[in-house]
């Protein structure tokens, strides 16, 4: 496609509930990113994919979130047993490569998780 | 600690006059930095970027400056565009890392006509 894919763009969850949300990156790119981006704040980084392989997960706030991206195209970040301090917006980005020459990230749009 | 840090949660300006928007760090180790610019309901676009290695990088409209000794930099629009309003995030890259972006709170720029 075009650009980076989130689906879906709005999610409703009850307290305790399990979310998966879904991120079809820029065909071609190698690195995939996860963001979490709060009300008022900036992205913050949650975690990063080159290919199929979860490089950097240092960023997951707890063991109820997990990112897999098993054949390093789509990926998926579930959140287990959600919790209202998980409302935010997942913002997914790719891009062809890392490095010095710094290839820009591309961002979805976001989902938009609320927790009621 | 908010590392990368905007100070100003909003700017507002007249079409046609110069837009700065400023953004402070506090680690040294940061050696990469760029602007990313966002429309609501939308991601962050990339705008511009620059490497500690230089003090200016110019494209059209847009300019960076970076003064590494004031661990500041700043963007300047010129002239600004209705088209420009949107949330500007200034973000860093770590020399120990080449992917981990760190992004200030960001700053909404309102160019009025």
């Amino acid at each position: 496609g075009a650009g980076v894919s989130q689906s879906p763009r709005y999610k409703v969850a009850k307290r305790g509930q399990d979310v998966a949300l879904r991120c079809d990156p820029i065909s071609g790119h190698v690195s995939l990113f996860w963001y979490q981006q709060a009300l008022g704040q900036g992205p913050e980084f949650l975690t990063y994919f080159q290919n199929e392989a979860q490089l950097d997960k240092s960023g997951l706030p707890s063991d109820r979130f997990f990112a897999e991206r098993p054949e390093g195209s789509v990926s998926t970040l579930k959140i287990q047993r959600t919790q209202q301090e998980d409302s935010a917006v997942y913002l997914c980005a790719s891009s062809l490569r890392t490095g010095r020459n710094h290839s820009p990230l591309h961002f979805g749009n976001g989902t938009r998780l609320t927790v009621t | 600690d908010q590392q990368v840090k905007q100070n100003s949660p909003s700017l507002s300006v007249q079409e046609g006059r110069i837009s700065i928007l400023n953004c402070d760090y506090t680690n040294s180790m940061f050696d990469y930095f760029l602007w990313y610019k966002k429309y609501p309901a939308e991601g962050p676009t990339f705008l511009i970027s620059i490497s500690s290695i230089k003090d200016k990088n110019e494209d059209g409209r847009f300019t960076v400056f970076l003064n590494k000794s004031a661990k500041h930099l700043s963007l300047h629009i010129v002239p600004s565009q209705p088209g420009d309003s949107a949330v500007y995030f200034c973000a860093a890259l770590s020399g120990g890392s080449n992917y981990k972006l760190t992004f200030g709170k960001g700053t909404l720029l309102t160019v009025n006509p």
